[in-house]
């Protein structure tokens, strides 16, 4: 059963445009969430958290939206760029859990088209 | 860049070999993971680490056995590789146990025929 899912596997949007990248997750003691970018053959990097005491966190371009009753999180790229072309894991885990315990999603595949 | 280092980055082995991935930090970080990514499975939990020779078993760990003896290096092996374990395969590492964000080397493909 999976815990984290991101439901749609690709998404396409024009350069400058905003990227919505959608996460839900199924396990409520799940309380901080994380954004990883991956470009082809490269590891996963960092992207973005967020935790469960908030419901927005802004980096730059990048923010991070949660819907606690509705387990849902979001990620905003505004404006998109071609270099944000790339697979995009969410995960999530517990504070009382070890990293060990972190769930990834399956990935997205977004692409910016100039 | 986060301080690791994964070889071999590529290895093509035959089914039936013994295979050992190395990951190597620079942090000094406590706790350190193996990972595999498969297409349709996203980033599964292989076996980790929470110190020196104490190890632990992840979600995907038939078929896969480490051994850490120094706090900077953190080995995989595949006993008897088998075509099921193709895959590409990341450590990484987290200063702290929890509510912390986890860190990936660049990732070592594996192809066993």
């Amino acid at each position: 059963d999976q815990q984290v899912k991101q439901n749609s596997p690709s998404l396409s949007v024009q350069e400058g445009r905003i990227s919505i990248l959608n996460c839900d997750y199924t396990n409520s003691m799940f309380d901080y969430f994380l954004w990883y970018k991956k470009y082809p053959a490269e590891g996963p990097t960092f992207l973005i958290s967020i935790s469960s005491i908030k419901d927005k966190n802004e980096d730059g371009r990048f923010t991070v939206f949660l819907n606690k009753s509705a387990k849902h999180l979001s990620l905003h790229i505004v404006p998109s760029q071609p270099g944000d072309s790339a697979v995009y894991f969410c995960a999530a885990g517990t504070t009382q859990g070890g990293s060990e315990k972190l769930v990834f999603g399956k990935g997205m595949k977004l692409t910016v088209n100039p | 860049d986060a301080g690791i280092t994964q070889s071999p980055r590529h290895k093509v082995t035959e089914t039936g070999t013994p295979v050992t991935l190395r990951c190597h930090q620079t942090e000094n970080h406590r706790y350190m993971y193996w990972y595999r990514q498969d297409p349709g499975h996203g980033l599964r939990l292989i076996h980790y680490s929470y110190g020196v020779k104490d190890t632990d078993k992840g979600e995907v760990s038939d078929g896969y056995s480490v051994s850490r003896s120094k706090t900077e290096d953190f080995l995989l092996t595949l006993e008897s590789a088998t075509s099921s374990q193709t895959s590409v395969y990341f450590c990484a590492i987290s200063a702290v146990s929890s509510g912390n964000t986890i860190y990936f080397g660049e990732g070592s493909w594996l192809t066993v025929v």
